[in-house]
């Protein structure tokens, strides 16, 4: 399989849930980012990994934790989360070298419900 | 503060129409400037990506031009198919760092009509 893969595609869950999304990319790209996309708002970036290490945390909720276990691999942990975060949630990667940001590629996305 | 500007926010026009995608940004120290189509209920495929230093790619019957210093980015689409509605997003690179953390206007919506 190619590109970048998420799973699950769709989720529902209430606000006592603990639930994860997770991507996996084939591009061997050294850079994994999570995005939200809410209706009529502009995606918006919450997690960058570069190597594996965090480098960018934009104010996101401590509801919301990253893990990147590897390069290509990332995951999104969920736990009490509020109903405004329903939202579709994108995974992407990149190949950057110092100085020369690459091309960015897109998951499918996951689909999220809070009930 | 980055800020990027799509306008229109939608657009219908017939089959066969040559048209033009408009993109504006705040803050004109990017790395690079890329363009996005995304599907209804589907993520995003990129499209067409201009590095700070090129005025513009083609791929097929996609244009897309950069000018930097006054911060604005076309889209040209020649001879629009139905199958080319979808919503086009652009995405400005934030300058600094080691990573490509864009950031995205809201979108124009096409519709093509047949």
């Amino acid at each position: 399989e190619t590109g970048v893969t998420q799973t699950p595609r769709h989720l529902v869950m209430g606000m006592t849930n603990k639930k994860s999304l997770k991507c996996e990319q084939h591009l061997g790209h050294n850079a994994m980012y999570w995005y939200k996309q809410s209706a009529k708002k502009p995606l918006e970036l919450m997690f960058v990994y570069s190597l594996e290490e965090r480098v960018e945390n934009n104010s996101v909720p401590s509801r919301f934790s990253p893990e990147c276990p590897n390069s290509s691999h990332l995951f999104l942990h969920l736990h009490t989360l509020q109903p405004e975060d329903s939202a579709l949630y994108l995974c992407a990667s990149s190949q950057d070298t110092q100085g020369w940001a690459g091309e960015l590629f897109f998951g499918e996305g996951s689909r999220l419900t809070v009930l | 503060k980055q800020e990027v500007t799509q306008i229109p926010a939608a657009l219908s026009v017939p089959e066969g129409e040559n048209l033009v995608l408009n993109c504006s940004f705040t803050d004109s120290a990017i790395y690079n400037l890329q363009w996005f189509r995304q599907d209804p209920g589907k993520g995003l495929t990129s499209l067409l990506l201009i590095q700070s230093s090129q005025r513009e790619q083609t791929s097929g019957r996609l244009n897309a031009s950069l000018d930097k210093s006054s911060g604005r980015s076309t889209l040209y689409i020649a001879a629009s198919q139905p199958g080319d509605s979808a919503t086009y997003l652009c995405a400005v690179s934030r300058y600094g760092g080691a990573t490509n953390k864009l950031i995205f206007g809201t979108g124009t919506l096409l519709a093509v009509q047949p």
